[in-house]
Formats: structure tokens, sequence, C-alpha cells
């Protein structure tokens, strides 16, 4: 079972150049969602989507874009990425509208801007 | 809004201790509440939940979290802790909203277990 996974798993950027952090699950969930992850601040939510073809922001989104084409992949696009988006980003997917249901988590993308 | 607290940043127990973990939320309605664990370099791992019902949930790895309504709390136990459960521990609140489940960590708190 591959669950949910990450791609790459460390990244190094410099200011303003641009990328994609990959997400791919492959267990049907409709649900997944980007968190990042920094020092004492716990996980928080950046963009999430329900399903194919809809998204929405979460606590955190700006300077990050995402797509949700099909229901296995959800990329997290930085357009133009600044030392602040620096941190450690997590996938998660989720069965549909299902509070029973746990968040499944990829194991990171650690990203460095400099 | 939802909001969670753990207000242990870092704890140290020796090996064969007890354990218990602080958390509390901030909900105006009956919260969903977890407890995640993210080993070094891993993604996080359910641990427990509670939705309703009995108070004390039970989780994998021996671990136990009760609700206590009256002090907003949901604090995470394990009788006698093992070299490998050091690790970070995290605290979240859920609510399903417009068809989606939204989650709030707290900052979590990282184990360091003593041989």
């Amino acid at each position: 079972n591959a669950g949910v996974t990450q791609t790459p798993k460390f990244q190094v950027l410099k200011t303003g150049q641009s990328m994609t952090l990959q997400c791919a699950q492959d267990m049907n969930h409709e649900y997944m969602s980007w968190y990042r992850q920094d020092p004492g601040m716990g996980l928080r939510l950046i963009h999430y989507s329900v399903g194919a073809g809809i998204t929405d922001q979460g606590e955190v989104p700006n300077g990050y874009n995402v797509s949700r084409s099909t229901t296995e992949d959800f990329p997290l696009r930085l357009l133009s990425a600044a030392p602040s988006q620096t941190s450690v980003y997590f996938c998660a997917s989720t069965r549909p509208s299902s509070y029973n249901s746990p968040l499944h988590f990829g194991n990171g993308t650690r990203l460095t801007v400099t | 809004a939802q909001s969670v607290t753990q207000p242990d940043i870092h704890i140290t127990v020796s090996e064969g201790a007890s354990l218990e973990l602080r958390c509390n939320y901030s909900y105006g309605a009956t919260p969903y509440l977890f407890w995640y664990v993210q080993s070094p370099g891993q993604g996080l791992q359910l641990l427990l939940k509670y939705f309703s019902g009995d108070t004390l949930v039970q989780g994998i790895k021996g671990f136990e979290a009760e609700f206590k309504r009256s002090q907003s709390s949901f604090n995470l136990r394990k009788p006698s802790v093992h070299w490998s459960d050091a690790a970070e521990y995290f605290c979240a609140v859920g609510a399903v909203y417009q068809g989606a489940q939204k989650l709030v960590f707290g900052q979590g708190t990282r184990l360091t277990i003593n041989p």
C-alpha cells in the first residue's frame, strides 16, 4: 500500500524561483490537503480540495497555488519562493465529508529557500 | 474559531514511567478530537480520536486519552513509556465544514525518553 506519496523529499530553492511539490494518493480519497509545519506552530492548513476540480483556501494560502485535475493528484505550486516559505510540507487525504476517517499523511517535503 | 493549546513544548520522562501530555481546545460545538504522533522524518500517524460516547478512548501503542468537557481538555496518557515512544505528539480539533474535514493542530509536544 503506497498511501500518500510526496516528492521530492528535500528541495533547496533560491528566492524568486518556482517549483511544484507533488502529492499522489492511491486510496481513492476525495479530500486532499496541504499543511506546512513550522517549529512551535504545529501544522497549518494551506489549501484543500474536496474533489477533482474543487479547491479552497486554508489558513495560510498566500504564495501558494493548487489545482485538482484528478482524484489522485494534488500538486502545490510556489510561483515565487520566499525565505518565509522555508518549512516542511505535508500532504494529507481522507474520505469525503467523514469526520470519522483520519487524515493519512505523506512523509513530507523539506523545503529551504535561500 | 477552533484553537488548540499544548502547554508543554518538550517533556522528558524515564523509560517505564507514566506519561501525560496536555491538550486544551477551544470550540463552540461538540468537538472532534484527535491525537497524532510524528516520528522523526515521518508524517503524522493517528493515535486515537474522540467524537462522542465514552469519554475515555483507547488508541494504538497503549495510549489512551480522556475528554473532559468541563475543562476543555483532551489529555493523552500512557501508563509505561517505551524508548520507541520518543516522538512529537500533536493534538487536533476538527469539524466538518462545507463537506470538508478541517483540523486545527496544536503546537506539538516533543517527548524524550531517558533510558
